[in-house]
């Protein structure tokens, strides 16, 4: 069974960082793109940022690059999303996927708060 | 960037009813929509991929149609567990974009 487990978020205060896990399971995971999906508190999705299966390569959109930084271990079939100059914007729930184009698995998702 | 438009925003249903939401692209995205359903507290699950292919597991209730810039999801039968938010998204460019939503609620 297909399993993706976010882990890492809290509460932040404007411009600090955090580091953002995500543990897969039942799948081989060093074979698939993986992609960071956020939702703001009643909102919509946003797709934040993707990366090649060997981490070679990632592409993040525009309202984070700069900031926010996706990478992988394939070691510890771990993906990771480090935020950096963190945002009141940036609050919300962090979905990792599995995909770059459909995503057909999708972690419950780690809540980010960032307010003084 | 492609803009995703759902309408209705939401729609109110009762169990048994046939329901049909709709997507239009700002531009022709040829086949590459998914749709997702999104129950409260969980990351939603893949319904419909390449416009009209059911997922893997995903009811014969549920299909999908379209291509361009219009497309439509049904339900034909609506059962307790589809009261949700449905959201369609777009792979042929990137950055990927997704509609605001439909919520489908109880009459």
């Amino acid at each position: 069974e297909v399993q993706l487990v976010e882990s890492g978020g809290a509460l932040v205060q404007p411009g600090g960082s955090l580091r953002l896990s995500c543990a897969a399971s039942g799948f081989t995971f060093s074979t698939f793109y993986m992609t960071w999906v956020r939702q703001a508190p009643g909102q919509g999705l946003e797709w934040v940022a993707n990366i090649k299966p060997d981490g070679s390569e990632s592409a993040h959109v525009g309202s984070v690059k700069g900031r926010f930084t996706m990478s992988r271990d394939n070691a510890k079939n771990s993906l990771y999303l480090q935020m950096n100059s963190l945002r009141a914007e940036d609050t919300g729930v962090y979905f990792c996927a599995r995909g770059a184009s459909l995503l057909d698995y999708w972690g419950h998702g780690a809540l980010v708060t960032v307010s003084s | 960037e492609i803009v995703m438009t759902q309408s209705p925003a939401t729609l109110s249903v009762s169990p048994g009813e046939r329901v049909t939401l709709s997507c239009r692209a700002s531009q022709s995205v040829n086949n590459n929509v998914a749709w997702y359903r999104q129950k409260p507290g969980q990351g939603p699950r893949l319904l419909i991929y390449d416009a009209s292919t059911r997922g893997t597991g995903v009811p014969a209730r549920f299909s999908g149609s379209g291509s361009g810039t219009e497309f439509t999801l049904t339900i034909s039968s609506l059962q307790s567990e589809d009261f949700a938010v449905y959201y369609c998204q777009e792979y042929n460019n990137w950055p990927r974009t997704f509609g605001q939503g439909t919520k489908v609620e109880f009459k």
